[in-house]
């Protein structure tokens, strides 16, 4: 069974168009998150969600909106892509929002943008 | 200054080798380490977690040390199924929250 589980795995698309990806676990774990991982292989935290709250949320332009509907779902939508979009999205969860929990990873979602 | 720094490599290691990664970070009130395995073109995946006094798996041995605030794996005796790209991830500024900031990664590919 996938632990944590992402949709689609490749997004190819236009710019301006708005797109979402849908994340979800079934580790019971309380918090999830959203990484970004770019060209030159950085990967970078976006937003953070512990029980359907938001509890971190990083310098991360507006057209990027998460959303929780319950702990085991976090979703993305980004507006208006851009080029410089184009990148792998992670889904990642932990049992809790402490920094020691291990960080338990979906297999990406590869975003291209023409 | 980024948060972690890891030298990228790569490093090209003969099987059975002994290779050693190191890493360092930029705050002194971090309290969480690991060590992420990354596959290409796959998700990162946790190796190993990083305690204050050391700690082994297998092959893997991870250090840590505080004061220069530096960490080190080192594999021992590299199997081919070791290439991958190995990522040293600390936690934020002393927050409790699962704010993690993952290296550049250092990339080991091991040859037969």
């Amino acid at each position: 069974d996938t632990a944590v589980s992402q949709t689609p795995k490749y997004l190819v698309t236009q710019m301006g168009n708005d797109k979402s990806i849908k994340c979800e676990q079934n580790l019971g774990h309380d918090t999830m998150y959203w990484y970004k991982q770019d060209s030159k292989k950085f990967l970078k935290i976006m937003f953070s969600y512990n029980n359907k709250e938001l509890i971190i949320n990083e310098t991360v332009p507006n057209r990027f909106s998460p959303k929780s509907p319950d702990k085991a779902h976090l979703n993305l939508h980004i507006n208006s892509l851009e080029l410089g979009d184009s990148a792998v999205y992670f889904c990642a969860s932990s049992q809790s929002g402490f920094s020691n929990q291990p960080q338990h990873f979906g297999d990406g979602t590869r975003l291209s943008i023409l | 200054r980024k948060e972690v720094e890891q030298d990228p490599g790569p490093f090209n290691v003969p099987e059975g080798a002994t290779v050693a990664f190191n890493c360092t970070y930029s705050n002194s009130a971090s309290q969480s380490f690991f060590w992420y395995r990354q596959d290409c073109r796959k998700e990162p995946k946790l190796l190993m977690s990083v305690y204050s006094s050391g700690n082994e798996d297998g092959r893997f041995t991870a250090q840590l040390n505080r004061a220069s605030q530096y960490i080190s794996l080192l594999i021992r005796d590299s199997k081919l199924s070791d290439s991958a790209t190995y990522l040293c991830v600390v936690n934020g500024r002393g927050s409790t929250l699962g704010r993690l900031y993952f290296g550049r990664g250092t990339q080991l590919t091991v040859w037969p």
